[in-house]
C-alpha cells in the first residue's frame, strides 16, 4: 500500500540552532504535501505545504522542499526556539481525498 | 466562527458499554475522517466518508462503526466488541486536494 517514511522518530537541537526533518513518499501521483505540528495534548495544525509543481517554500523560520524525482521532502526550521518543542508529521496526498502520514518527529529544544 | 467541533472532550466507558462520539463541521467539507492516537505514537486511520451515506474502514476499523447522514456530520461509535479503546480520538475534514483540519479531540478512558 502507500506510505510514507519519516524520520529521525526523535530529534534533539540546541535553541538557535536549525532542525531538519524528512519524508520519503511512494505514490508517484502525490501532489500534496502538508507538514503538521501536534503540541502535547492537543490537536495537530497545519504549518506549512507544498505541491508538486513548486521545489521550495518559506514561511518566515519554516521551509520545505520537495524533490519529486526521489519522493522524498523535508521541513526545515531555521533558529530554533522553546515554542517549536512539539511532535511533526508529514503527509502526503493520495487520491486527493487521504493523505497518508508518516510517524511523527518529536522535535525537542534544549534550551 | 468556522472549524470543527468534537463532544465530549472527555469521556469514560465502562466494560460492554457502546460510546458515541460526536464530530460536526461547518467548513461544507465533503471528506471527513477518525483517527485514533495512543499516547506518544501517530495517527491511525479509524473510518473516512467522502460523501454523504458512504464510507470507508481505514486501517483499524475493527470494533468501530460510523454513519455520515448528513455533510456537517460523522459520529463514531465505540462498540464493546474494541477491546483496548483508551486513546485521544481525533475528527478531521477536508476539501478534496487541500488542507486537513483537525476538531480538538475527544479522550475516552476505559473504567
Amino acid at each position: 500500500g502507500e506510505n510514507v517514511e519519516q524520520h529521525p522518530s526523535t530529534l534533539s537541537v540546541q535553541e538557535g540552532d536549525s532542525a531538519v526533518i524528512k519524508c520519503t513518499y511512494s505514490d508517484s501521483a502525490s501532489n500534496y504535501f502538508p507538514w503538521y505540528k501536534q503540541e502535547l495534548g492537543k490537536r495537530p495544525q497545519l504549518i506549512i505545504d507544498i505541491r508538486s509543481n513548486v521545489g521550495e517554500k518559506k514561511d518566515q523560520r519554516i521551509a520545505v522542499t520537495l524533490n519529486k524525482t526521489a519522493k522524498h521532502f523535508s521541513l526545515h526550521i531555521t533558529e530554533t526556539q522553546p515554542e517549536d518543542s512539539a511532535v511533526y508529521f508529514c503527509a502526503a496526498d493520495y487520491s486527493n481525498y487521504q493523505l497518508i502520514w508518516g510517524a511523527g518527529t518529536k522535535l525537542i529544544i534544549k534550551p | 466562527d468556522g472549524g470543527i467541533t468534537q463532544s465530549p472532550k472527555y469521556l469514560f466507558r465502562k466494560e460492554g458499554q457502546n460510546v458515541t462520539l460526536s464530530c460536526e463541521q461547518n467548513l461544507n467539507h465533503d471528506a471527513m475522517y477518525w483517527y485514533r492516537q495512543d499516547p506518544g505514537q501517530g495517527l491511525r486511520l479509524i473510518y473516512y466518508s467522502q460523501i454523504v451515506n458512504d464510507f470507508q474502514k481505514g486501517d483499524i476499523a475493527e470494533g468501530y462503526s460510523v454513519s455520515r447522514e448528513k455533510k456537517e456530520s460523522f459520529p463514531l461509535t465505540v462498540t464493546s466488541a474494541q477491546k483496548n479503546p483508551t486513546a485521544f480520538y481525533l475528527c478531521a475534514s477536508r476539501r478534496q486536494g487541500y488542507e486537513q483540519f483537525f476538531g480538538p479531540g475527544t479522550r475516552l478512558t476505559v473504567l
